[in-house]
């Protein structure tokens, strides 16, 4: 199945912007894939912040936002707070089959 | 609220068979598609199987398909996975997901079941 792409980690200070990106290895991509994006703090069940690209649940934090970028999906956290920390997944959809990314641990320090 | 409990996981010997369940409530079951994801430990997240809303609809991994099977009772509010031939592969934390649409999938999840395989 399809490859989904991800930074394997990324270190941001409090109150910084950090963007992180989706990639798949079949090519660009698009709205079609559906890109999803969940957190997931250490021994808790994954919670999803991000929706259809950019669409946010009522339980995501402002700061959050998605997007797509040179072909990939992204995920930008804005005014990082120290409960950011965690592990985001990337999710796309291949018509029937969802393919998670590898996760990118999130630090802030 | 909406609620999903999974249940059903432990320790099963390599080649072996396990069956999980997941109990929901707080929603209409019969109207949402569901999954399964799994985690190994220390590792990241992985999609299994997904069925739709009245059963007719049956996706898997490519890592499981043939020996996993997905299956409901929309009468009992309950979402099964029997997994057979199990590999050391196949431990983890198994969650189960439910999708609001197909651009809003894992909108809820449970906490998770452990399987542990030994070899």
């Amino acid at each position: 199945q399809a490859v989904v792409t991800q930074e394997p980690s990324l270190t941001v200070s409090p109150g910084g912007t950090v963007t992180l990106t989706c990639a798949s290895i079949t090519g660009a991509v698009t709205s079609a894939y559906y890109p999803n994006w969940f957190q997931q703090k250490p021994g808790q069940a994954p919670r999803p912040l991000i929706y259809s690209t950019n669409n946010k649940y009522s339980w995501t934090p402002a700061r959050f936002s998605g997007s797509l970028l040179g072909g990939k999906a992204a995920l930008t956290l804005s005014d990082v707070q120290p409960e950011d920390e965690a592990d985001y997944y990337c999710l796309l959809y291949f018509g029937g089959a969802q393919v998670f990314g590898g996760g990118t641990k999130v630090t802030v320090l | 609220e909406v609620q999903l409990v999974e249940s059903g996981g432990g320790l099963a010997q390599s080649g072996g068979s396990l069956r999980l369940s997941c109990m929901v409530s707080g929603f209409t079951f019969s109207q949402y598609s569901m999954n399964w994801v799994r985690q190994a430990p220390g590792k990241g997240l992985e999609w299994v199987s997904y069925i739709s809303s009245s059963g007719d609809t049956i996706y898997y991994a490519d890592s499981v398909r043939g020996r996993f099977t997905i299956s409901r009772d929309n009468a009992k509010n309950l979402l099964f996975l029997h997994m057979s031939s199990l590999t050391v592969d196949d431990a983890g934390v198994y969650y189960c997901a439910r999708d609001r649409r197909v651009d809003e999938p894992f909108e809820s999840w449970g906490q998770g079941t452990l399987v542990t395989v030994s070899s």
